[in-house]
């Protein structure tokens, strides 16, 4: 079985700082992990995602993320906020069959200027 | 060109009655989805078809009932609408066929919000 947890449903930064968003996951089988980004009243776009090979992604908009196998971790980075990332953030892991996606409860990102 | 395109964008109905929802993809895919997001943003799987064939069918009600004329098109149908199923309802689609693993990602419609009075 599949699940993901991301902590803290709520994150705020001050713009130009550090975004840090939590993804852990729990899979019986490799995992597939992915992060998704839904800007308000719009559907969810992919931000990156880890399937094999190198365990550190990068994604569209500067974002990136490390697949760490034995934190079992996804977290979700990017140097330097700027406004235009204040969204909801989904982490996401696959690997069931039936094509399976599990998203977490999300977490909303506020940029301060 | 839209790749995943759902219909109505919002619909506002009173308890009681019967609605639907219409998604369409242009990407090939053989598998779709219909999720619903709610108030929380948590978003569940209610159903998936992978070519016409229901292959997931969460603990759903069964006011909800989902439509696949092929493989490019999955509708969902709500009869008897309650106060509850107010929510946004989201349509996906997938490359990966049912009961394999699948590695391809999820590409979602813009949404259908739905609002029950």
């Amino acid at each position: 079985a599949q699940s993901v947890t991301q902590l803290g449903s709520h994150v705020s930064v001050s713009e130009g700082a550090l975004v840090l968003l939590r993804c852990n996951y729990s899979s019986s089988v490799p995992p597939y992990l992915f992060w998704y980004v839904q800007y308000p009243n719009q559907g969810l776009q992919l931000l990156l995602k880890y399937t094999t090979g190198a365990t550190l992604v990068k994604g569209i908009n500067g974002f990136e993320a490390e697949f760490k196998k034995s934190e079992t971790s996804f977290h979700l980075t990017k140097p330097s906020a700027h406004m235009s990332d204040a969204a909801e953030y989904f982490c996401a892991v696959s690997g069931g069959t039936g094509n399976q996606f599990y998203f977490g409860t999300g977490t909303s990102l506020t940029v301060i200027p | 060109d839209t790749a995943v395109s759902q219909t109505p964008k919002y619909l506002v109905t009173q308890m009681g009655n019967d609605k639907s929802i219409k998604c369409e993809q242009n990407l090939g895919h053989d598998t779709m989805y219909w999720y619903k997001q709610d108030s929380k943003k948590f978003l569940k799987i209610m159903f998936s078809y992978n070519n016409k064939e229901l292959i997931i069918n969460e603990t759903v009600p069964n006011r909800f009932s989902p439509k696949s004329p092929d493989k490019a098109h999955l509708n969902l149908h709500i009869n008897s609408l309650e106060l509850g199923d107010s929510a946004v309802y989201f349509c996906a689609s997938s490359q990966g066929s049912g009961g394999t693993l699948n590695t391809g990602e999820l590409f979602f419609g813009e949404g259908s919000r739905l609002t029950v009075l």
